[in-house]
């Protein structure tokens, strides 16, 4: 069963404009949420994360939304660069684990494509 | 300084192989994890170690799967008897926090091909 789920494989996007990335989650004991960013033949690097305490969370260009009750996020980069076109993972994490594994729970990811 | 490395990056094994794939995690980093990455797919946790000590192993898919970090700093992944399916990414993330290490960095992975 998936866990965390990002229901469109791809966007595109013009340059300047706002993009969007959408993830939905099923798991209530996700306390912790964050925004992984691929590009080809690398691995996963950290972009943005969120506590289930707040709702929004803002670092330059990205902002990322929390809704609980909707157990949903969303991914805001504004404005879009050509720079920004990489395959976007949502990830999930459970709250303070025995003996502190924080295993992260991966959507499908999104590739998105940033036109000039 | 140099981030997360992993070896090699591309091992094509026949049906029935073993494989050993390594991990150099950041200098200092306590916390150690491997996800296998399916085409298509976002990375699926495998396993964790804290130092040397292997605290979490319940994504390994079986039993012929098996990792270790003996020292608290390299760590090797080693599939036995590889089958078609074991075909993907195999992805080394380190952390240098024991609790709450969610921002995890990843290394660049190494794709396993078995033929």
């Amino acid at each position: 069963d998936q866990q965390v789920k990002q229901n469109s494989p791809s966007l595109s996007v013009q340059e300047g404009r706002i993009s969007i990335l959408n993830c939905d989650y099923t798991n209530s004991m996700f306390d912790y949420f964050l925004w992984y960013k691929k590009y080809p033949a690398e691995g996963p690097t950290f972009l943005i994360s969120i506590s289930s305490i707040k709702d929004k969370n803002e670092d330059g260009r990205f902002t990322v939304f929390l809704n609980k009750s909707a157990k949903h996020l969303s991914l805001h980069i504004v404005p879009s660069q050509p720079g920004d076109s990489a395959v976007y993972f949502c990830a999930a994490s459970e709250g303070v684990r025995v003996r502190g594994a924080q295993k992260l729970v991966f959507g499908q990811g999104t590739r998105l494509t940033i036109n000039p | 300084g140099a981030g997360v490395s992993q070896s090699p990056r591309y091992k094509v094994a026949k049906r029935g192989q073993d494989v050993a794939l390594r991990c150099d995690p950041i200098s200092g980093h306590v916390s150690l994890f491997w996800y296998q990455q399916a085409l298509g797919q976002g990375p699926e946790f495998l396993t964790y170690f804290q130092n040397e000590a292997q605290l979490d192993k319940s994504g390994l898919p079986s039993d012929r799967f098996f990792a270790e970090r003996p020292e608290g700093s390299v760590s090797t992944l080693k599939i036995q008897r590889t089958q078609q399916e074991d075909s993907a990414v195999y992805l080394c993330a380190s952390s240098p926090k024991r609790t709450r290490s969610y921002e995890q960095y990843f290394g660049p992975g190494t794709r396993l091909t078995v033929t």
